[in-house]
Formats: C-alpha cells, structure tokens, sequence
C-alpha cells in the first residue's frame, strides 16, 4: 500500500524568500505524485504532479517539484514566497500500476505554510 | 480541467438525521471519488462511485452508513446516514478524466456540522 510523509506541521518562510516543503513517498509500482493546496475554508486545488518523464516539473502559480527516485522525495519548492501563497499543502501518490493493484490517491498529513511580509 | 459543483456547501444538521450530498461534474468523467477530511486532518477516500454498480469501499467505510449512488458519467450522490457529532467533516467529490492524465480534480467540499 502508498503512503506519504510530509515531515513539517508548519514551514515558515518571509516574503521574497525561497520556500520548501517536503515529501516522502511508498509506493510498491512506479508513483504518480501530486501536490495540492487548501486556501482557508476552500476545497483542494490541483498544484502540479509527476507522471514520467523529467523529474523537475513545474506547475501553477510558480510552485516546482523535484522527483528524486532514490531519496523517494518529491519536494515543493518555490523560488520567491509570497504572502498569498499561505495556505495548508498536501502531498499526494497513486500507484502506476492500475485499479487492480489499488490506485487511490493517497495523501500526507499536510504542511501549513505560513509567507510572512 | 472539470468544474465540479457540489450541493450543499455547508450544511447543519442534527444528530440522528442523515443528509445527500450531491456532485456534478460538466463532462463525462470515468471515475467519481468520496473522500473525508476531519477537522484538522488530512483527507481519507471512503469509497469509489462506480457507474451502475454498487460504491467500492475502502476500510472503515461501510455502505450502510455511506450509501453512494452514481446514475450516469456526470452526478453521484454520498449520503452521511444515522449522523452524528463524529461525522462533522468535509465531504469531497472528486473526479479523474480520460483527459486529465491521471490527475484527480476536487469539488469544494460539502461542509457538515453535526450538532
């Protein structure tokens, strides 16, 4: 079975600085990895994610991800925060392999990331 | 990506009662989803809206209590049965698309207040 850790509760970060939040990853086929964002009393909205292909993607709003197959990681990064950007963060995986072996979406406790001006 | 609205958005409701919550998608979609979120938790699938058959459910989650129904390839419907105060969450639709690339897209969430 996948499952996710994102290590921080919290991540602080000023405006203008870069930010990370961080992902670990287990799954037993190849991983889809998503990231999403809660903004307060909001629903989930789609960040970006990894399927194949090159490991840095890049997704909305200026937020990139790296996939590191060996660390089992997929970090949010951000080059320059921005107070708009405070909001919960959650780390998601699915297992490549299809329904048959379980393919959910499986998400990470979540990371409230607080952009301070 | 699919717009999906879901019915109500909020709602209070009293113990011992149950409520239907509902989801539209504007375009067919092949797999419907019914996730939880508790109060300052993360989200958990409770089951799979399968297109005319019974919901697929995940450990923990049982039909009697969360009855889903899903008539077409646009509309499915997550009844909270028999509530009560622990069932206070949001009720997330989501749908994966043939187009979407193996994304999973999210209504805004049906907010319930058990009282």
């Amino acid at each position: 079975a996948q499952s996710v850790a994102q290590p921080e509760d919290q991540v602080n970060v000023a405006e203008g600085n870069p930010l990370t939040v961080k992902c670990t990853y287990s799954v037993s086929g190849n991983p889809y990895l998503f990231w999403y964002v809660q903004y307060p009393n909001r629903g989930l909205q789609f960040l970006l994610k990894y399927i194949t292909g090159d490991n840095l993607v890049k997704g909305s709003y200026g937020f990139e991800a790296e996939f590191n197959k060996s660390q089992t990681s997929f970090h949010l990064k951000k080059p320059s925060a921005l107070v708009s950007d405070s909001a919960l963060y959650f780390c998601a995986v699915r297992d490549s392999r299809g329904r048959e072996y379980g393919n959910k979406l499986v998400f990470g406790a979540g990371t409230i990331l607080r952009v301070k001006s | 990506s699919a717009v999906i609205s879901q019915k109500p958005s909020r709602d209070i409701c009293q113990r011992g009662t149950s409520l239907t919550i509902q989801c539209q998608v504007d375009s067919q979609v092949t797999m419907m989803f019914w996730y939880r979120q508790q109060p300052g938790q993360s989200l958990t699938l409770i089951a799979t809206a399968n297109q005319g058959s019974e919901a697929t459910y995940e450990s923990g989650f049982v039909i009697d209590k969360f009855p889903i129904s899903r008539p077409n390839l646009t509309f499915s419907t997550l009844t909270v049965s028999n509530m009560s105060p622990e069932d206070s969450s949001i009720y997330l639709c989501s749908v994966e698309a043939g187009y979407s690339g193996n994304t999973i897209y999210f209504g805004e969430g049906s907010w319930l207040t058990v009282v």
